[in-house]
C-alpha cells in the first residue's frame, strides 16, 4: 500500500545533540513538507520540498534542516540551535502543481519528540 | 497571511448531523479550502476540498459561502469515531507548489 511513513514515532533528544527525523512516501510525490504541531495549536510549516536537490524555509526553520537526496525521502534534523524542540513534527507530500494526481496532501503519524 | 478561524470545540449527540463552520475572510481567489481531521497522536487525515462549489464525498459535505469568505463542514450522521480535531485548511500556490495554511482546529466531541 501507498503511504508516508515517519519514524520512529517517538524521540528523546538530549540538551545540546542533534536529532534526525525520517520521513519516507512511496506515493510518487514530488513535493514534501515538515510541519510542527505544539499543544492545542494548529500546524506550522517548517520547510518545504517541490523538488529533488531542492527545499525552501517556511514559517519556522530556524534551528532546523534538511534535505532531499531522494524523492522518496526528506529527513529533518533538528539542531542544537533550536531553543525549544520538545513538540509534535508531521511529515507530509502531495503532488507539485502542474502534475496530474489528486489535490489533496498526505500526513505520517508523526514524531513526538521530548528534550530530556 | 491569509488563516482561518474556527470555534475551538464543539458537541453533537451521536447519529445527529454536525456542522462545523469555517471563517477565512481573508481567502484568495487561488486558494482552495480543505478539511482535514486529526485523532489523537496522528497525522492529519483529508476530508473534503473545494473551490466554489459545495461538494459531497462519502465522509462529509462542503458547503461555501458564495463570496467565499466562510464555509462549513457538515457530518450527516456524528459517531462516536468521528470525535476529532477538525481544521480548515486554505490549500495556496506557492513557488512551484502548494502552501497549506493552518487554523487551530475545532475539538469534535461526539455524546454517546
Amino acid at each position: 500500500d501507498g503511504g508516508i511513513t515517519q519514524s520512529p514515532k517517538y524521540l528523546f533528544r538530549k540538551e545540546g545533540q542533534n536529532v534526525t527525523l525520517s520521513c519516507e512516501q512511496n506515493l510518487n510525490h514530488d513535493a514534501m513538507y515538515w510541519y510542527r504541531q505544539d499543544p492545542g495549536q494548529g500546524l506550522r510549516l517548517i520547510y518545504y520540498s517541490q523538488i529533488v536537490n531542492d527545499f525552501q524555509k517556511g514559517d519556522i526553520a530556524e534551528g532546523y534542516s534538511v534535505s532531499r537526496e531522494k524523492k522518496e525521502s526528506f529527513p529533518l534534523t533538528v539542531t542544537s540551535a533550536q531553543k525549544n524542540p520538545t513538540a509534535f513534527y508531521l511529515c507530509a507530500s502531495s503532488y507539485s502543481r502542474g502534475g496530474a494526481g489528486g489535490t489533496e496532501a498526505f500526513f505520517g503519524q508523526g514524531t513526538r519528540l521530548t528534550v530530556v | 497571511d491569509a488563516k482561518t478561524t474556527q470555534p475551538n470545540s464543539m458537541e453533537s449527540n451521536e447519529e445527529e448531523p454536525v456542522h462545523l463552520p469555517c471563517n477565512h475572510s481573508t481567502i484568495s481567489g487561488t486558494d482552495y479550502i480543505h478539511w482535514y481531521r486529526q485523532l489523537p497522536s496522528q497525522g492529519p487525515e483529508y476530508v473534503i476540498h473545494g473551490l466554489t462549489s459545495n461538494v459531497n464525498n462519502r465522509m462529509a459535505s462542503l458547503a461555501i459561502a458564495e463570496d467565499r469568505k466562510s464555509s462549513t463542514l457538515i457530518l450527516h450522521r456524528a459517531t462516536l469515531r468521528d470525535a476529532a480535531v477538525y481544521y480548515c485548511i486554505l490549500r495556496r500556490p506557492f513557488s512551484g507548489t502548494y502552501k497549506y495554511i493552518f487554523g487551530t482546529g475545532t475539538r469534535l466531541k461526539v455524546l454517546a
